[in-house]
């Protein structure tokens, strides 16, 4: 199985573009999670989603949008890019607490780079 | 909410050291979770506790569930340079979110020759 994927690895912004970070996870996890993770600093939840078609909102929304159309994908829109927005991204998948996360916990992708200049 | 603290924030040590690090919560948990996150990747699970006094190991790693319920230590012995990373602890957390666990801030762990 190869887990979460997350694409790409790396990517150089300017202020104002947009862009769309891939997430996908083949182990038929219902929970879905976007994190960022600045320097030295540890992980800020930005969007999650328990299943298809339902999203909502983390500690650290703004500036962001996620949709959750298919069990497998959980994308991140950044809109109007800013270098606030300079971090390492990392999507993560679970089940629930009660289907198996206990044991399992999450699941993390390899995380995006991204850098906004 | 609930939040976790960890401590060490950071810390350098000699190869071949042993290495305790841990981390501590304002509520009960009844699971602690241990993560590594090596210099360009993303965490991964070592060791996962259930019980009040567990003792868990994986390989050079032992993990503890502290008796309290809202403590948990984990000690690496014999450090070797792999060992480099960020240890992140995490617990199941009340729905504040929707997700299933809150992270610890992280120990950063540096391993010098």
């Amino acid at each position: 199985n190869a887990g979460v994927t997350q694409t790409p690895k790396f990517r150089i912004l300017k202020i104002g573009q947009s862009m769309t970070l891939q997430c996908t996870q083949d182990m038929n996890h219902n929970y879905m999670y976007w994190y960022r993770q600045d320097p030295g600093m540890g992980l800020k939840l930005i969007y999650y989603s328990v299943g298809a078609g339902i999203t909502d909102k983390g500690e650290v929304p703004n500036g962001y949008n996620v949709s959750r159309s298919t069990t497998e994908d959980f994308p991140l829109r950044l809109e109007l890019a800013a270098p606030s927005q300079t971090s390492v991204y990392f999507c993560a998948s679970s089940y629930s607490l009660m289907r198996g996360a206990r044991r399992n916990g999450y699941t993390f992708g390899s995380g995006t780079r991204l850098t906004v200049v | 909410g609930q939040q976790l603290n960890q401590s060490p924030q950071s810390m350098f040590i000699q190869e071949g050291e042993d290495v305790s690090m841990n981390c501590t919560s304002s509520s009960i948990f009844n699971t602690w979770l241990w993560y590594k996150q090596e210099p360009g990747e993303g965490p991964v699970l070592l060791i996962a506790l259930y019980k009040a006094g567990e003792l868990t190991s994986n390989g050079r790693l032992t993990a503890q569930f502290g008796i309290t319920r809202k403590d948990s230590f984990l000690n690496i012995s014999a450090s070797i340079p792999s060992d480099v990373g960020i240890y992140f602890c995490a617990g199941p957390r009340r729905r504040v979110y929707g997700q299933n666990f809150v992270f610890g801030p992280g120990t950063r762990l540096s391993v010098l020759p």
